[in-house]
């Protein structure tokens, strides 16, 4: 199975900041890389998919890059509405591995 | 847009099986690969395994292998996932997901459930 990490486990930022969370697939993953949203209670919601595509809906704050194995998640003017758990996870080979989450907070 | 409606909480004893539907108020649902994902309690989510449109192909996760039937019935649009011998480890909201287009094997997950709370306990 693909292994998935994520750093940092949680951060907790200020308001406006711009908050930076990395992904790493072992091995390569291609461009295959999703990135979501989880707030508690609810279901996860897409944001990114393909690495850097942003899913319809989602604010333009939210955004992503990479290929291959190393892959960067960032909001660019963190809001209060952020607060959430993010997963990455690999679509590249079955089974779909998640990342193991960061937890995002206001500071 | 695809809406996935689940069904509700289950709690079922160590050893028993339990079986979650997942239902879609789109008839295209029939089109679309269905996931399966879980979360147990403070944890991370599992990616549990998926179904192919015509139901006929399915892929699970190794350590699932043998425990897990994903089956769908087209004439009503209903997704179901059923696990047997349930351990307290098992405990779990357990989702079904589908990606955004159909025919689509694509590895996101576009569309949720709502989430089905399984609690295994003696």
């Amino acid at each position: 199975d693909i292994q998935m990490t994520q750093s940092p486990s949680s951060l907790s930022a200020s308001v406006g900041d711009t908050v930076t969370i990395t992904c790493q697939a072992s091995p390569d993953i291609t461009k295959y890389l999703n990135w979501y949203q989880q707030k508690p209670g609810k279901a996860p919601k897409l944001l990114i998919y393909d690495a850097s595509n942003l899913e319809s809906g989602v604010p333009s704050r939210f955004s992503g890059s990479g290929s291959g194995t190393d892959f960067t998640f960032t909001i660019s003017s963190l809001q209060p509405e952020d607060v959430a758990t993010y997963y990455c996870q690999q679509g590249d080979y079955l089974p779909f591995t998640f990342g193991p989450g960061t937890k995002v907070d206001i500071k | 847009q695809v809406h996935l409606v689940q069904s509700g909480a289950e709690v079922k004893k160590p050893g028993a099986s339990v079986k979650v539907s997942c239902k879609a108020s789109e008839y295209t649902f029939n089109n679309y690969y269905v996931h399966w994902v879980r979360q147990a309690p403070g944890q991370g989510l599992e990616w549990m395994g998926r179904m192919n449109p015509s139901g006929r192909s399915t892929s699970h996760a190794q350590r699932f292998q043998g425990r897990v039937t994903m089956t769908r019935d087209t004439s009503t649009g209903t997704a179901y996932m059923e696990m047997s011998s349930l351990r307290p480890d098992d405990t779990a909201v357990y989702y079904c997901a589908t990606p955004r287009e159909p025919f689509s094997g694509s590895g996101y997950h576009t569309y949720w459930g709502q989430g089905t709370l399984v609690t295994v306990s003696s």
